[in-house]
């Protein structure tokens, strides 16, 4: 069983700090995905990195697949009460498709206080 | 263009009856897959269905069972309903990329 662990698990911050969320897992992905999910509401996809230490950036959030493609980490520069939700990590197998089976984590519920 | 829409929105059963979860996928999908996500977990995958049978399979028991009609919309059947079966039924559809997912289906069981 390919299974990714997420860390922390709560993140409380206030407005304007940094924070990094990671994702990590002893099996190889082929592609790690990251989505941010709000209440009453379904995954909206971040981003998808395939490449071993790949590095993506989307405004105020980068992401960073390992050079192993075993783990992941998405970092937010300057977090505003707006990024609040709850951050999970997907990965796809090797072999896999990226419409195929996800592999989640138990993802991160991240608060930020204004 | 609509997006993933399930239905409904909200359910409640009690335990051993069953359930019947509604999914249409985004226009011009092909793909639809089913997501287990019980509160404060992140969602684990039942199954997929493309051209009207199952592709793949998650590690559920056979209770779960789904069906795709030629319009590429989906049904998620749950019998003998138990307790731990409460969660956030989610659907996500894909043509040859990526999954959208739908709100999901908040099912109780009581």
């Amino acid at each position: 069983t390919q299974l990714l662990e997420q860390s922390p698990q709560f993140l409380s911050i206030q407005e304007g700090e940094n924070l990094t969320v990671y994702c990590n897992s002893s099996s190889v992905f082929s592609s790690l995905q990251w989505y941010r999910q709000e209440p009453g509401e379904g995954p909206v996809l971040l981003v998808t990195v395939v490449t071993g230490g790949e590095v993506k950036k989307l405004k105020r959030l980068t992401f960073q697949f390992g050079d192993a493609r075993k783990d992941s980490s998405l970092h937010i520069t300057a977090a505003q009460p707006g990024d609040t939700g709850l951050y999970l990590c997907a990965g796809v197998k090797v072999g896999g498709t990226s419409y195929g089976k996800l592999t989640f984590g138990q993802g991160t519920i991240l608060t930020v206080h204004p | 263009d609509a997006g993933v829409t399930q239905s409904p929105t909200h359910l409640i059963k009690t335990r051993g009856q069953q359930v019947t979860l509604r999914c249409s996928p985004k226009s011009g999908h092909d793909t639809v897959s089913w997501y287990q996500q019980a509160l404060g977990q992140g969602p684990q995958f039942i199954f997929q269905y493309y051209e009207e049978e199952e592709r793949q399979r998650g590690n559920f028991p056979d209770r779960f069972s789904g069906h795709q009609f030629p319009n590429y919309s989906s049904e998620l059947n749950v019998n003998a309903l138990l307790l731990g079966d409460s969660a956030l039924y989610l659907c996500a559809s894909s043509g040859a990329g990526t999954q959208y997912f739908g709100p999901g289906t908040r099912l109780l069981v009581l």
